[in-house]
């Protein structure tokens, strides 16, 4: 049973283009979201968070937009940097200092 | 400041064999997870400790997993006998206090292959 997707398992972006990575999750509980990043044989490191009392949170570059009527977040990178290319894993808990639960993570790829 | 150190890196073995990795969180972490992440999958809990006592571990298979934190510092994660399945990445992370979701720091993780 995933409660946490991520349907797009890669994205493919020019540098200095907008990445949108999408997440859907499934259970109503869930009132805290985070976005993780990965580069390979290094473990996740935190980028992004929101609460369910927020639609849009932004830090720099990277903006997290949440819809709770649809169960979508999304997170834009704006504009899309070859460092950025990575897997990113979308995570949702109950409350913040909840068990985290991850999507499936999508790697994007920003091409020079 | 020293990130959370894994050993060993990589580890190779047969099933029914036995395998233990080695934590040491960031000093000053009360709190330690254990995650596994198999291959195209997000990270699973496996476990979380609050210092040296156990929080959660509902998803901890423990017929066959074993974590232990005794002095509420570093850890050890265990499974005996493996199986195929057990075949991924354990991550471990930990973070000041169990509030602190935004900052559970992972450590590079041990990649096990079960053959």
């Amino acid at each position: 049973d995933q409660q946490v997707k991520q349907n797009s398992p890669s994205l493919s972006v020019q540098e200095g283009r907008i990445s949108i990575l999408n997440c859907d999750y499934t259970n109503s509980m869930f009132d805290y979201f985070l976005w993780y990043k990965k580069y390979p044989a290094e473990g996740p490191t935190f980028l992004i968070s929101i609460s369910s009392i927020k639609d849009k949170n932004e830090d720099g570059r990277f903006t997290v937009f949440l819809n709770k009527s649809a169960k979508h977040l999304s997170l834009h990178i704006v504009p899309s940097q070859p460092g950025d290319s990575a897997v990113y894993f979308c995570a949702a808990s109950k409350a913040a200092g909840n068990k985290l639960t991850f999507g499936g993570g999508t790697r994007v790829l920003v091409k020079p | 400041e020293a990130g959370v150190a894994q050993s060993p890196r990589y580890k190779i073995i047969e099933k029914r064999q036995s395998v233990a990795f080695w934590c040491n969180p960031i000093s000053g972490h009360a709190t330690l997870y254990w995650y596994q992440q198999i291959l195209g999958q997000g990270p699973k809990l496996l476990i979380q400790f609050q210092n040296n006592g156990v929080v959660d571990d509902s998803q901890l298979p423990k017929d066959r997993f074993s974590a232990e934190r005794l002095k509420g510092v570093d850890s050890t994660l265990k499974i005996q006998p493996a199986k195929l399945e057990d075949s991924a990445v354990y991550l471990c992370a930990s973070s000041p206090d169990q509030i602190s979701t935004d900052t559970q720091y992972f450590g590079p993780g041990t990649r096990l292959t079960v053959l």
